[in-house]
């Protein structure tokens, strides 16, 4: 059975630092992905990781997988307030296998 | 392009009664999956819809149930309703050819209170 750990869960951060966001998964994956989201609304995709070493960033998000290791990482830099969120990693394979998420990370950015 | 859309939005309904929801697809799609997410956790597979049959379950009980209509939008009916079932409900629609799924994109969702 597919399981997907992150952590932490929950991350108080102050503005203008930068921190790291990991998630485990328990076995063999095509696919990674990050979404974010804000309370009460839906999930919005941030990145898909396809390969290992891959990395992609966007603005102050960086996401890079390592699928030998089974590790994504999801590396905040310079943290500003907009970026308070939860955060959810999920993995599954182009086969038949639905979507595993992590219990996300609940990132508070504070001043 | 149209994207996922769900309806409705918000819903309150009593135990023991009845509910439908509903998924449009993203153009192109022809797969839709359902997902419920409760207040603190990560989203849970309930089920895939694949040319009108149901691709996949999760780990959840018969009174969740589905439809695929022909034209791959989808419906997601709960009978006999819980509290516990008070949840996010998200749809997800994908291209899929057999084996080979293609990424998954979220609709809004649909938010269930269960009194």
């Amino acid at each position: 059975e597919l399981k997907v750990e992150q952590n932490p869960l929950f991350l108080s951060m102050q503005e203008g630092k930068n921190y790291t966001i990991y998630c485990n998964y328990s076995t063999t994956s095509d696919r990674l992905y990050w979404y974010r989201q804000d309370p009460g609304k839906s999930l919005e995709s941030l990145f898909v990781l396809l390969s290992n070493g891959a990395v992609k960033q966007e603005g102050r998000l960086m996401a890079s997988l390592d699928t030998k290791a089974r590790l994504s990482t999801l590396h905040i830099t310079a943290a500003v307030h907009d970026l308070s969120a939860t955060y959810f990693c999920a993995v599954d394979t182009s086969g038949n296998t639905p979507l595993v998420f992590g219990k996300g990370t609940r990132l508070s950015v504070i001043a | 392009e149209t994207g996922v859309t769900q309806s409705p939005t918000h819903l309150i309904k009593t135990r023991g009664q009845q509910v439908t929801l509903r998924c449009s697809s993203q153009s192109g799609h022809n797969t839709v999956s359902w997902y419920q997410q409760a207040l603190g956790q990560g989203p849970q597979f309930i089920f895939q819809y694949y040319r009108e049959e149901e691709n996949g379950r999760g780990n959840f009980p018969p009174r969740f149930s589905g439809l695929q209509f022909p034209n791959y939008s989808s419906e997601l009916n709960v009978n006999a309703l819980e509290l516990d079932d008070s949840a996010l409900y998200l749809c997800a629609s994908s291209f899929r050819t057999g084996a080979l799924q293609e990424t998954q994109y979220f609709g809004p969702g649909t938010r269930l209170l269960v009194l």
